[in-house]
Order: structure tokens, then sequence, then C-alpha cells
């Protein structure tokens, strides 16, 4: 059964600085894995989507990467913002379409 | 609005109630996905329709939850004799692709906060 980590569940930083958030996998038989960020109160926003063929992808200030050998992921945030402060989940998608979610990380960019 | 909408937004009833919560997808969406997120947790799937069809309900918690999406667009998640531990915020999500491994991503509604008294 795939389960999902997301290391750290928390975490608060000044306001331009460069951080990582991690997430593992257990089962490396993965489809595409898919980095979301939610806001209280909202729904979930698709913020990258790496195919399982590809090491990573990247958007603006975003960059994610795919290791499937070692069942692992990294959401990389360059220049950090105050907007930027939100949970971050990482999800897998199985062979039917539903994705298996971590636990997610919640940010607090300080300004 | 182009987007998923869920309602209501928030829900609160007595344990034992029944309840029902829909979403509507965005039009011409083939995939319609539920979740369940508990508080400080990920989503959790719940079940999956393609169309009318319901092709994996696979993560309903108990008997006591049932979907439905007749005519293939909107749908309804029903949630009979409540309980708390039922409390939770409910995801809908639609994706334009039939099932499969998804090449696309899946858009997701503003979610229903369920609370059980």
């Amino acid at each position: 059964k795939q389960e999902v980590t997301q290391i750290p569940a928390a975490l608060s930083v000044p306001e331009g600085e460069n951080l990582v958030l991690n997430c593992s996998f257990t089962d490396s038989a993965i489809y595409n894995l898919q980095w979301f960020r939610q806001d209280p109160g909202k729904g979930l926003t698709s913020l990258l989507l790496i195919q399982s063929s590809q090491r990573e992808q990247t958007s603006g200030r975003l960059n994610a990467s795919l290791d499937k050998s070692s069942g692992r992921s990294t959401l990389y945030i360059a220049a950090s913002q105050p907007g930027d402060s939100a949970t971050y989940l990482c999800a897998i998608s199985s062979n039917t379409g539903k994705l298996i979610f971590g636990q997610g990380t919640t940010l607090q960019v300080k300004p | 609005g182009a987007g998923v909408s869920q309602s209501p937004r928030y829900k609160v009833a007595k344990r034992g109630q029944d309840v029902a919560l829909r979403c509507d997808p965005i039009s011409g969406h083939v995939s319609l996905f539920w979740y369940q997120q508990a508080l400080g947790q990920g989503p959790e799937f719940l079940t999956y329709f393609q169309n009318e069809a319901q092709l994996d309900k696979s993560g309903l918690p108990s008997d006591r939850f049932f979907a439905e999406r007749p005519e293939g667009s909107v749908s309804t998640l029903k949630i009979q004799r409540t309980q708390q531990e039922d409390s939770a915020v409910y995801l809908c999500a639609s994706s334009p692709l039939a099932g499969g491994p998804v090449l696309d991503t899946q858009y997701f509604g503003p979610g229903t906060r369920l609370t059980v008294l």
C-alpha cells in the first residue's frame, strides 16, 4: 500500500529565504507526483505535476524534483514571500487516477 | 464561474442526522472524485466516478456513506446517521480525462466543512 510522508509538518522562515519541502513515498511504481497548495478555507491548487519519466518541473520560483528510485520528491521555493504562506501537499497518482496525499507542510513566511 | 463548486460550504449536524453534500464539477469534465480531509491531515480518497459510473468506492469508510452522479455531471455525497468521527472537510475534484493515470491535474472545489455535534 502506497504511503506518502511529508517533512517537516510545519516551517516558519523569514521573507527572502530559500526553502525545501520534502515528500517521501513507499512504492516507487508511481504514475506521477503533484505538489498542491492549500489556503485556509479553500480548495487545493495544483502547483507542479511531474510525470514518472521526468526528473523535475519548474514554474517561476518553484522547482520540484522527483527521484523514483529513492522514493523522494522535493519542492524548492526560492526567495520566499509572505504570500507563499499556505499548506503544501504532495500527492501520488495511482493507476486509476485517485490521488494519495501526504499530511502536508504548513509554511509561514514572516515579513 | 468556471471552477468546481460545492454546497453547502459549512454544515453542522447533530449526531444521527443524515446529510447531503453537493458537488458541481467543471462542465464537460468526465472524472469526479470525492476526498475526506480531517483536521491537520491530507485529503483521503473516498470514491471516483467516470461520467455516471461509480468505478471505485474503495475509500468509503462505511456503508453509511453513499455517493451518486446520476446524469454524469452533479454529484451528491450522502452520509447517513452521522457520527462525530465524520467531522471533516469533504473535497470534490473533477478532471477532463477519463480514468487511468492522471495526465492532467484534478481541479478541486473549496470543500464542505461538516461538523457533527
